[in-house]
């Protein structure tokens, strides 16, 4: 069986740095692409980053580019994701999703973790 | 970017036939994704590839996709399936990812 298990959220205060983690058990991780999506409180989803199978290729929601960071350490089976400057609007729950499809991390995500929550405050 | 438009919320009695829609431009020429999630849960995939079943979902639902609109289907509809609901797709044209803003189902 399939599982994701995110860690690392927290209350940080604006422009604050944090790192989630993503732990990924039963699959053979570097055949996939993974992806970060979140959901601010009372609202809807939103992807915010994938990355390629080897880590090679990244991509970013316009919302986050230049201020969150995707990557993936496939000898730990871990995916990870640097959040800096943060800002208020960055609150949310964070959920690690793997998609169907091991190439491409914007394909039906058919395993997610149960999320992590970051809070932005002071 | 890419837009896709839920309605907020949709109502349908027990037994009932529930149509929850996902309005993109052209979204016809796109894959579309559903995802079921309760309070307090992660998403579930229910439908992938427009009008495909994971295995563990019900037949009751079903999915389709053509011009403007994809729709997911809940037929006979169960107290279990009020949840909120999100459709999902990329756009190549402006490398989007963009989930719709979501339909709340509540089963009256």
């Amino acid at each position: 069986e399939v599982q994701l298990l995110e860690s690392g959220g927290g209350l940080v205060q604006p422009g604050g740095s944090l790192r989630l983690s993503c732990a990924v058990y039963g699959l053979t991780f570097d055949a996939y692409a993974m992806s970060w999506v979140r959901q601010a409180p009372g609202k809807g989803l939103e992807w915010v980053s994938g990355i390629s199978g080897n880590g090679g290729s990244t991509y970013y929601a316009p919302s986050v580019r230049g201020r969150l960071t995707i990557s993936r350490d496939n000898s730990k089976n871990k995916l990870y994701l640097q959040m800096s400057r943060l800002r208020a609007e960055d609150t949310a729950v964070y959920f690690c999703a793997k998609p169907r499809s091991g190439a491409d991390y914007y394909y039906a995500l058919d395993v997610w973790g149960q999320g992590t929550t970051v809070t932005v405050s002071s | 970017s890419y837009v896709l438009t839920q309605p907020p919320s949709v109502s349908v009695a027990p037994g009932e036939t529930a149509r929850i829609t996902c309005g993109g431009d052209d979204i016809g020429t796109k894959s579309v994704h559903w995802y079921q999630q309760k309070p307090g849960q992660a998403p579930v995939l229910v439908m992938y590839y427009d009008s495909d079943r994971p295995s563990g979902i019900p037949e009751r639902f079903s999915g389709s996709n053509s011009g403007n609109t994809a729709t997911l289907t809940i037929s006979r509809v169960e107290a279990g399936d009020e949840a909120d609901y999100y459709c999902h797709t990329y756009d190549s044209s402006s490398d989007d990812v963009v989930f719709g803003g979501g339909t709340k189902l509540t089963v009256l």
